[in-house]
């Protein structure tokens, strides 16, 4: 089955500075690529997704970029702000069936 | 537009009982997943159902099993609890439209604790 792979496991940065959160995967049939942000006690919420036939996206200061030969893709977070600190997954999905990453703890600094 | 929303939010059961969590999706949306995430094995994927029908299932024991109303209300079940089952079942509904993926929404969960 899918194996993604997420790394750092956390991430420690200064208010204002970027972060960037890899993830590989093994499926080349995956064709849907979502990150989900967790604040402690709450629900997975979609941030951003992006799809096979797309090399890169934007929304603010959150991008995602995929890589499909290489078979990964990363976020990347400009200007963070104390609000940004939390868990953050990627996943791949095919069929409505999602495989998440280990996900990646984020702290944003002030 | 009310969310995804699961029933109870908290269960206490003890082992060897069953235990039943409800989902009610997005309105319009037809696809709901269900998913476990505890601490060591994050958020692993249980199953899926997409008009009434199981379309995917994850690797979890047969003692895991779901179903779909015509509403696409959906419940999950567990029988015969261990306490390697504490964890936060999570549902997601999505529109599910054919079998290309599209944006899925979690509810808040339902923290199940088997002392």
């Amino acid at each position: 089955g899918e194996n993604v792979e997420q790394h750092p496991s956390t991430l420690s940065v200064q208010e204002g500075d970027s972060a960037v959160i890899k993830c590989t995967y093994s499926d080349s049939a995956s064709n849907y690529f979502p990150w989900y942000k967790q604040e402690l006690g709450k629900r997975p919420q979609l941030i951003i997704d992006i799809r096979s036939n797309v090399g890169e996206k934007k929304d603010q200061r959150i991008a995602v970029t995929l890589n499909k030969t290489a078979k990964h893709f990363s976020l990347h977070i400009t200007e963070t702000q104390p609000e940004d600190s939390a868990v953050y997954f990627c996943a791949t999905g095919g069929g409505n069936k999602l495989t998440f990453g280990t996900g990646t703890q984020l702290k944003v600094e002030l | 537009k009310a969310g995804v929303t699961q029933t109870p939010r908290y269960l206490i059961k003890t082992r060897g009982q069953q235990v039943t969590l409800s989902c009610s999706p997005i309105s319009g949306h037809r696809s709901v997943s269900w998913y476990q995430q505890t601490p060591g094995q994050g958020l692993q994927f249980l199953f899926e159902y997409f008009s009434e029908t199981q379309r995917n299932k994850g690797n979890f024991p047969g003692r895991f099993s779901g179903r779909q109303f015509s509403n696409s209300r959906s419940e999950m079940n567990v029988s015969t609890l261990e306490l390697g089952d504490s964890a936060l079942y999570l549902c997601a509904s999505s529109l599910g439209s054919g079998h290309a993926n599209t944006e899925a929404f979690f509810g808040q969960g339902t923290r199940l604790t088997v002392v």
